[in-house]
């Protein structure tokens, strides 16, 4: 089974700066999806990105950005230009391919400073 | 179809009491889970159903738990004899089989107070 670990209980930034949010995971497995979701306040949780471990790309959708090194089975999220919408709960997920259920770290409480 | 709907938003019962929860997933995902978050925690995983059979239930999900999709629509989990551990969010939510990948859609969760 796979185990997701974020080390970062919370993190502040200050509004237009860039953030960086660390996630570590840990698998045998050689095909996994890795995801960052956002949860706000309002509680939904909302897809923000996802990495195919097979891909060494790494993915960026507009101001978020992925550093995935899977050697080290570390997945971190780079949110550039911050806005004060940004401002969540960010879980670090992984699914194995072919398996049954996303496991999620702890998350990452972020602040966003006007 | 807007995404995947959850009621009652909010929840607040007394020890010992029953309560029930409804999830009704995008139309076409045949896939519907069920995770419980606790506060300022990740989401941990309770069951999952495949259509209407329910394939996998976690240790988490004690025998007062239970979850039923009959003919594979909507969701219902039913908690007997509430104790104020059982206090948290209950999110659900839903996916094609084929798109485990893709992750999963979330609805807004119910959150259960326990008192």
């Amino acid at each position: 089974a796979q185990t997701v670990t974020q080390s970062q209980p919370e993190m502040s930034v200050q509004e237009a700066e860039t953030v960086t949010l660390s996630c570590t995971y840990d698998t045998s497995e050689s095909d996994y999806y890795l995801f960052w979701y956002k949860q706000p306040p309002s509680r939904q949780m909302i897809l923000v990105i996802r990495q195919e471990a097979y891909k060494q790309q790494n993915a960026t959708e507009n101001r978020f950005s992925v550093n995935f090194q899977k050697a080290a089975k570390s997945f971190s999220l780079k949110i550039s230009d911050s806005q004060l919408g940004d401002a969540a709960m960010y879980f670090c997920a992984c699914i194995i391919q072919g398996a049954q259920k996303l496991v999620f770290g702890q998350g990452t409480r972020l602040t966003i400073n006007p | 179809d807007t995404g995947v709907s959850q009621d009652p938003r909010h929840k607040i019962t007394k020890r010992g009491q029953n309560v029930t929860f409804r999830c009704d997933p995008i139309s076409e995902h045949n896939r519907l889970y069920w995770y419980r978050q606790t506060l300022g925690q990740g989401p941990e995983f309770l069951t999952y159903f495949q259509n209407e059979a329910q394939l996998e239930k976690s240790r988490l999900l004690s025998d007062r738990f239970s979850a039923e999709r009959p003919k594979g629509s909507f969701s219902t989990l039913e908690i007997q004899r509430t104790e104020q551990g059982d206090s948290a969010m209950y999110l659900c939510a839903s996916s094609l089989t084929q798109t485990g990948g893709y992750g999963y859609t979330f609805g807004s969760g119910t959150r259960l107070t326990v008192v």
